[in-house]
């Protein structure tokens, strides 16, 4: 199985931060990396595929980068309604697996 | 408007069996993949289940393997799975989510809570 592990688990910010989430995969996975953006009692939201294309109606201020085994997701400027927990996952494999989730609160 | 919707979770024994559903509308569900994922209570998501858009293919996550039946009725346009010898751990959220063609999940229901519990 393809572990994923993301950093850092946990981060505060502020509206308007600069924000980045790392992701590794524990072998090459290409570009098959998803994000996943999840608000509590909610379900996950596709932000990202293929490591680097926006899905269809997320803002611009989202993006991600990479290829083999390390993936980063930005948030160019935080908005109020990015403070949520969020998921990449691999999709090299049938078996897909995520990370453990990287949770943004405000600071 | 493409939605999925879940339905019949709910509070089971150890040991017991529920069958969960969902049901697909505003696409062409035969076309899509399909999967189950699940979230236990105040943890991460954890993929359960795959099936092809024509059934023949199914993968199990190693958690579920041999407890667990993924299946669909494309005329229904419906998505199924059959939990027996349910677990404590077994207990979460469970959503059912469409696989888009460049393979992600781009699509998700709300997601049906099953508890396990006596």
């Amino acid at each position: 199985d393809i572990q994923m592990t993301q950093s850092p688990s946990s981060l505060s910010a502020s509206v308007g931060d600069r924000v980045t989430i790392t992701c590794r995969a524990s072998q090459s996975i290409s570009v098959k990396l998803n994000w996943y953006q999840q608000k509590p009692g909610k379900a996950p939201k596709l932000l990202i595929y293929s490591a680097s294309s926006l899905q269809s109606g997320v803002p611009p201020r989202f993006s991600g980068s990479g290829s083999g085994t390390d993936f980063t997701l930005t948030i160019s400027s935080l908005q109020p309604e990015d403070f949520a927990t969020y998921y990449c996952q691999q999709s090299y494999t049938v078996g897909i697996t995520f990370g453990p989730g990287t949770t943004v609160d405000i600071k | 408007e493409v939605q999925l919707v879940e339905s019949g979770g709910g509070l089971v024994q150890p040991g017991g069996s529920l069958r969960l559903s969902c049901v697909g509308s505003g696409f062409i569900f035969s076309s899509h993949e399909m999967n189950w994922v699940r979230q236990a209570p105040g943890k991460g998501l954890e993929w359960v289940s795959y099936i092809s858009g024509g059934g023949s293919s199914i993968y199990y996550a190693d958690s579920v393997k041999g407890r667990f039946t993924i299946s669909r009725d494309n005329a229904k346009s419906s998505l199924f799975l059959q939990m027996n010898s349910l677990r404590a751990e077994d207990t979460g959220v469970y959503y059912c989510a469409r696989s888009a063609m460049v393979p992600c999940l781009d699509v998700w229901g709300q997601g049906i809570t099953v508890s396990v519990s006596s």
